[in-house]
């Protein structure tokens, strides 16, 4: 059974780049699959940040498309969120997801427990 | 972007009850070539991360108990729960993959009454 694990600093400083990884067990990364990233600010609701193939395809939320990257380390079996000039706004806990599913889009079958990340001084 | 509305904002059911959720999109999600509604429903409860309950508006998530269903086609979608279940206690939300971004409603409390 996949598992998915968020890792990174839980506190960033407003203006500076948020990065996570996550680690996929039970499960090589490069067989298929797009993997991604979800966040939920507290109270709010949930948002899509973008998706990754192994191959190295990304697809990005338009309304952080020119913050955010993805990439991915197949070897490592891992893969990764870079948000750059983050504001008290990007407040929130963020998931690594599986997606699932046939063009022209995917659901989320698996998803990692999620870490908070903090925008503050 | 395609709006997700949910309604119930919550609901208190009791025990052995039916509850039921709604979900309308702001687009037609029914995909012409495969016939597929591109709906998902996930429950999400205290302290865990969101789970598959279902795929393509009605296909149930191995495992998910049957007294969960999901129905609806093109705007329209219904989660319903046969029997709740004190572990049914939850916030459930459904989320559009049709069109990108995907997008999620605000998500539905259900409680015990």
């Amino acid at each position: 059974q996949v598992q998915l694990q968020e890792s990174g600093p839980g506190l960033v400083k407003p203006s500076e780049t948020l990065s996570l990884n996550c680690t996929v067990s039970g499960y090589s990364m490069s067989n298929a699959y797009y993997w991604g990233w979800i966040r939920q600010p507290p109270g709010k609701g949930l948002e899509w940040l973008g998706n990754i193939f192994p191959s190295g395809v990304t697809y990005y939320n338009p309304s952080l498309k020119r913050r955010v990257t993805i990439s991915v380390d197949t070897s490592r079996n891992q893969f990764s969120l870079r948000l750059t000039s983050v504001t008290a706004a990007d407040t929130a806990v963020y998931h690594c997801v599986r997606s699932n599913g046939s063009p022209p889009g995917y659901y989320f079958d698996s998803w990692g427990l999620g870490t908070l990340v903090t925008v503050s001084s | 972007d395609i709006v997700m509305t949910q309604s119930p904002e919550s609901l208190a059911v009791s025990l052995g009850e039916r509850a039921t959720i709604k979900c309308m999109s702001s687009q037609d999600v029914l995909y012409s070539t495969n016939n597929k509604n591109y709906i998902a429903w996930y429950q999400r409860k205290p302290g865990h991360p969101p789970k598959l309950l279902f795929y393509w508006a009605s296909t149930r998530e191995s495992g998910v108990p049957d007294r969960f269903s999901g129905s609806g086609s093109g705007t329209d979608f219904t989660l319903t729960i046969s029997g709740l279940q004190a572990e049914d206690v939850a916030v459930y939300y459904c989320q559009q993959y049709y069109s990108s971004p995907t997008t999620f409603g605000q998500g539905t409390k259900v409680e015990i009454k």
